[in-house]
């Protein structure tokens, strides 16, 4: 079984609309969780870690639930520049990192 | 401030050829980490190094081996490349007590 799951989309929305994606792990002992985005041939960027209460960085909400063993990422408004694939990252041990294969976001004008 | 860079940026190698992606960084960070990225596998861990002296495997190891030549410098060597190892090679760091990853530009990899 894999250790983080993903639907792979792809997502096409229009600008201005609210997008989630969500993303499981399989690992009950998991410590810590991010959303990394990531744009065409380019790096990983860390976009947001994913705390236990949630957290928001402006149009940006991250979830955790562990009873549940998911991650969400909540985008609203949607702009353009949102376009990526975002990547749902878990770390058991804080030297190993596991990565989802990515949702693919293209917000459409 | 470069942060992490990575050479050489592509490469096109025959079966059964060796080479040694670089890697290096210039903030210090304690922790360096090699991935592969293949299309619908996502990021998987090679190899890492929690300090310098230290390497450990990842998840995906088999057919690479990896020197943490200095604090700066992370170098992962295919010694007799196979087309499985097409691919593109990101190098990673991040400081102690911190979980944020820094990536390089990646390493496009062919082997034919």
């Amino acid at each position: 079984r894999k250790e983080v799951e993903q639907d792979p989309g792809p997502f096409n929305v229009p600008e201005g609309a609210t997008v989630a994606f969500n993303c499981t792990y399989s690992n009950s002992a998991s410590q810590s969780f991010f959303w990394y985005r990531q744009d065409c041939r380019k790096e990983p960027k860390l976009l947001m870690s994913v705390y236990s209460s949630g957290n928001e960085d402006g149009r940006f909400t991250a979830q955790l639930n562990r009873a549940s063993q998911y991650i969400s990422l909540l985008i609203r408004d949607s702009k353009l520049s949102d376009s990526a694939t975002y990547l749902c990252v878990v770390t058991p041990t804080g030297n190993q990192f596991y990565f989802g294969t990515g949702t693919s976001l293209t917000v459409i004008p | 401030n470069a942060g992490v860079t990575q050479t050489p940026k592509f490469q096109v190698l025959k079966t059964g050829q060796s080479m040694t992606l670089q890697c290096a960084q210039d903030m210090n960070h304690n922790s360096m980490y090699w991935y592969r990225q293949d299309p619908g596998m996502g990021l998987r861990l090679i190899y890492y190094s929690a300090s310098e002296g230290t390497t450990d495997k990842g998840e995906v190891p088999n057919g690479y081996n990896v020197s943490r030549l200095n604090k700066r410098e992370f170098s992962l060597r295919l010694e007799s490349a196979a087309p499985s190892q097409t691919s593109v090679y990101f190098c990673a760091s991040r400081t102690s007590g911190a979980y944020e990853q820094y990536f390089g530009p990646g390493t496009r990899l062919t082997v034919t």
